[in-house]
């Protein structure tokens, strides 16, 4: 595998606003996604994944889109609240292969 | 066990000596994988076992780093000589089948290690 930006970017919104984060992934045979979320000190926890041969899908205050034509991923939380703030990342499996993406932090501002 | 663990949760140690890492994932897991979180910043694959063999260790910084997996369960990673710029947290995940491009990676709290 290998891991994609080591340089995490912020994202700052006001508590119940709706967050969307971003994950461009490179390896286009790809077709497995995940998003995990990452909370100071702790491991990831897994939230949401998606197969190529879907575009969207829902969970929980939290919808995944997929463009396979960009390879572009994205996680949009709706009415994000304190407990979100954390950091983000995208998971991209291929065949035999797993590659991360850039992790974003989340700060929700009460 | 109910989640990935990992022991120690911190480890201080001085540059030069040799730090064991451990990680119990969940029972039953095919596939075990190491990773290293450096402070702020993402995670960086290190090494990949499919039941006690590792198909992928490409990850791995050095030779100074090895990691073994006996009987399918329990894996150490191994840190021979440390330097300064091993201090990260490294995170274990294990996930049933270890079929890559489809399985959910379930990660353990992780190893904060210092070297002083």
């Amino acid at each position: 595998g290998e891991s994609v930006g080591l340089h995490l970017p912020t994202l700052s919104v006001q508590e119940d606003d709706n967050s969307i984060i971003n994950c461009a992934y490179s390896n286009s045979a790809s077709d497995y996604f995940i998003w995990y979320k990452q909370e100071s000190g702790k491991g990831p926890q897994f939230i949401i994944d998606i197969r190529s041969n879907m575009d969207k899908r829902q969970g929980q205050r939290v919808t995944v889109l997929l463009n396979k034509t960009v390879k572009h991923l994205s996680l949009q939380i709706a009415a994000t609240q304190p407990g979100d703030s954390a950091v983000y990342f995208c998971l991209s499996g291929g065949y035999q292969k797993v590659t991360f993406g850039t992790g974003t932090k989340l700060q929700v501002i009460p | 066990g109910a989640g990935v663990s990992q022991s120690p949760s911190n480890k201080v140690t001085e540059k030069g000596k040799d730090v064991e890492l451990r990680c119990d994932p969940i029972s039953g897991h095919t596939a075990l994988y190491w990773y290293r979180q450096s402070l702020g910043q993402g995670l960086e694959f290190l090494i990949y076992f499919q039941g006690n063999s590792a198909p992928d260790k490409s990850g791995l910084p050095s030779d100074r780093f090895s990691a073994e997996r006996t009987g399918g369960s329990v894996s150490t990673l191994t840190i021979q000589r440390t330097q300064q710029e091993d201090s990260a947290v490294y995170l274990c995940a294990s996930s049933a089948r270890g079929m890559l491009s489809t399985d959910t990676q379930y990660f353990g709290p992780g190893t904060r290690l210092t070297v002083l």
